[in-house]
């Protein structure tokens, strides 16, 4: 089945720098890959997410890029701030049409001021 | 604003005591999902609702049940409540089975005692 290798676990940078996260995925027929940020006991939200046709989908400052090839995705965080501090999860659902997200182990990204 | 709406936020119980998580929504979604996340862990889906229609996963345990009484509300019943059931439970939709954004509620966080 369908397995998402996230990283890395956890990921410190300095306010004003970027941030990447990476992930993997196993099924090549997946087509949808959505990022989450869930802060401390909330639920987690939906960033941005990006389909298998497209390469790039940037918003503000988060951009998703995709590379089927190499069956990988990556979360850019440009200009981190503060709030940006949280956990991140990549998902994957695979084959098309289907209901189920497989998660990424999750990131959590601490922005220091 | 439409959203989904998870009551309680916080749920103690004691251990084998039954207890009931609600969730609503006024989005008109078609698809309602319950997910487990232990601490520092990705959600984990135990099943999910086509409209009427129950999905169990294959691991959900059959302490865990659920009831969509109308399109608004889904409620998790947890039968008999075990230490290792703590967790935070969290809800979410998705307007189609195919249509594969999900929108999460802010989760209820269940203690046992």
């Amino acid at each position: 089945g369908e397995n998402v290798e996230q990283h890395p676990s956890t990921l410190s940078v300095q306010e004003g720098d970027s941030a990447v996260i990476k992930c993997t995925y196993s099924d090549s027929a997946s087509n949808y890959f959505p990022w989450y940020k869930q802060e401390l006991g909330k639920g987690p939200q939906l960033i941005i997410d990006i389909r298998s046709n497209v390469g790039e989908k940037k918003d503000q400052r988060i951009a998703v890029t995709l590379n089927k090839t190499a069956k990988h995705f990556s979360l850019h965080i440009t200009e981190t701030q503060p709030e940006d501090s949280a956990v991140y999860f990549c998902a994957a659902t695979p084959t098309s049409g289907t209901y189920k997200y497989i998660f990424g182990t999750g990131t959590r990204l601490k922005v220091l001021a | 604003d439409a959203m989904v709406i998870q009551n309680p936020r916080y749920q103690v119980t004691q251990f084998g005591k039954p207890v009931t998580l609600s969730c609503s929504q006024t989005l008109n979604h078609n698809v309602m999902y319950w997910y487990q996340q232990k601490s520092s862990q990705a959600p984990k889906l135990l099943f999910h609702y086509y409209d009427k229609d129950f999905n169990n996963e294959a691991d959900t345990p059959d302490n865990f049940q659920s009831r969509r009484p109308n399109t608004s509300f889904c409620f998790l019943d947890i039968r008999s409540p075990g230490l290792g059931d703590a967790a935070m439970y969290l809800c979410a939709t998705s307007r189609e089975r195919w249509d594969n954004e999900q929108f999460f509620g802010p989760g209820t966080r269940l203690t046992v005692l």
